[in-house]
Order: C-alpha cells, then structure tokens, then sequence
C-alpha cells in the first residue's frame, strides 16, 4: 500500500516563508494526482486552499501557493501570519482511490 | 452559495449502524461527486469513499470496503453515509461529506459542517 507522505510538524516565524510537502512513500507526486491542499484548525471543517496542483480556491490569500518541488507536491506561505498556525492536509487521487497525508502541523512563533 | 448541511450528532450501541446525511444546496447536485471522510479524536483526514449521484456509481476504500454503504436521493439533492457494526476504538469520529465537482479537477470544494458519531454502550 502506497502512504501519502507529510512532515508532522513544521514551525516558522511571523513573517517567513515555509515550504511543506507531500510524497509518496513509493514514486514521484506529479500534477496527475492532482495534488490538493487544505487547512483545519481545532473543532472545524477543513478548508480547501489549492487544487490541481497549483490553483487558489476563492478567497485564499496569495501567500498561499502550490507547486511541484523535485518529486513531491509543495504548498508555499510566503509571509506567514499568525492565524495561519493550524494542520495542513495534502489530497492525492491514486487511480479510482483517494488518500491524505498524515497531516503537518504548522506553528508560528 | 454552495452548501453541505449534513445531519446531527449520533450517539450509538456498538454494533449498531449509523446513518448520516449531507444535503447540497445552491448547485446542481449531479454535477459533484459527494466523498466521505472520517476524523477520529486527535488523529488526521482519512478518506472513506466516494458516490456519483447522477447513477449510484460507488468506490470504497479498502479499510471500510465491508462495513460502508454510499446512497444518494436525487428528488432531495441527499447524499447519505451509512457505516454498520460500529465499535467505539475504530468508528467514534466526526464524519466530513465533500463535493467534488465532476471535471477534470479532482478535489474536495465545498465541506460540510461534520457530524459527530459516539459510540458507547
């Protein structure tokens, strides 16, 4: 069984720039998965951020971006802020299946 | 606007079976597909299964391939999720419903607000 792959946690400074990722834990993630990403903060629903790899759903600040990094999925905040500290979920579709990563949680201090 | 309205908490016996409903409004409810997701206390997003409206059409995953049933009434745009012989270790979690908008981009737009499922005997 091939598992979707994220760092657990990750922590930035108000105002820097983190990159997290998403892998496979056999292969390459390439926009064919159609990498999408999401933030959940405790007690609510999740939010949808970007889709296809790269796009901004609406109402998504632009410090918030998606690419392809090497052979992994890559959602970029670019001048993080404060409220932005919350869990980020990447969605990977594999085929006729549809699988998370395990989830990165974000702090920023 | 787009909404996922899905049904209220559930509290049940193990081995019982819940049912959960996700009502879409503001969209054609054929034009998505409607996924499942599972949230256990603490832990991570797990995909469930998903369900085509427009014609039944299910695809499970293997962890609740046995135990999950995927259903949709059209005349009221309602999806429903039902999960049988429940136990509290593997089942007690807040349940997502996400719609997928049929194309070539694959992802969750809308959510629904979650329902909490207990079980306890």
């Amino acid at each position: 069984q091939i598992l979707v792959t994220q760092e657990p946690s990750f922590s930035v400074s108000p105002g820097g720039t983190v990159t997290l990722t998403c892998g496979l834990s056999s292969g390459s993630v390439s926009s064919s998965f159609h990498p999408s990403w999401y933030q959940q903060t405790p007690g609510q629903a999740p939010r949808t951020l970007i889709h296809s790899t790269r796009i901004r759903s609406s109402g998504v600040p632009d410090r918030f971006s998606g690419s392809i990094l090497g052979n992994k999925a890559a959602l970029i905040i670019t001048g993080a802020q404060t409220e932005d500290e919350s869990d980020y979920y990447c969605v990977l579709y594999m085929g006729t299946a549809v699988a998370f990563g395990g989830g990165t949680k974000l702090t920023v201090l | 606007e787009v909404q996922l309205v899905q049904s209220g908490a559930e509290v049940k016996k193990p081995g019982a079976t819940v049912k959960i409903s996700c009502k879409l409004s503001g969209s054609t409810f054929t034009d998505y597909y409607i996924h499942w997701i599972q949230q256990a206390p603490g832990k991570g997003l797990e995909w469930m299964g998903l369900l085509d409206p427009e014609d039944g059409e299910t695809i499970y995953a293997d962890k609740f391939q046995a135990r999950l049933s995927l259903a949709a009434d059209t005349s009221t745009d309602t999806a429903f999720m039902e999960l049988s012989s429940l136990t509290s270790e593997v089942d007690a979690a807040v349940y997502y419903c996400a719609a997928d908008p049929k194309g070539d981009s694959n992802y969750f737009r809308h959510w629904g607000q979650g329902t909490v499922v207990a079980v306890s005997s």
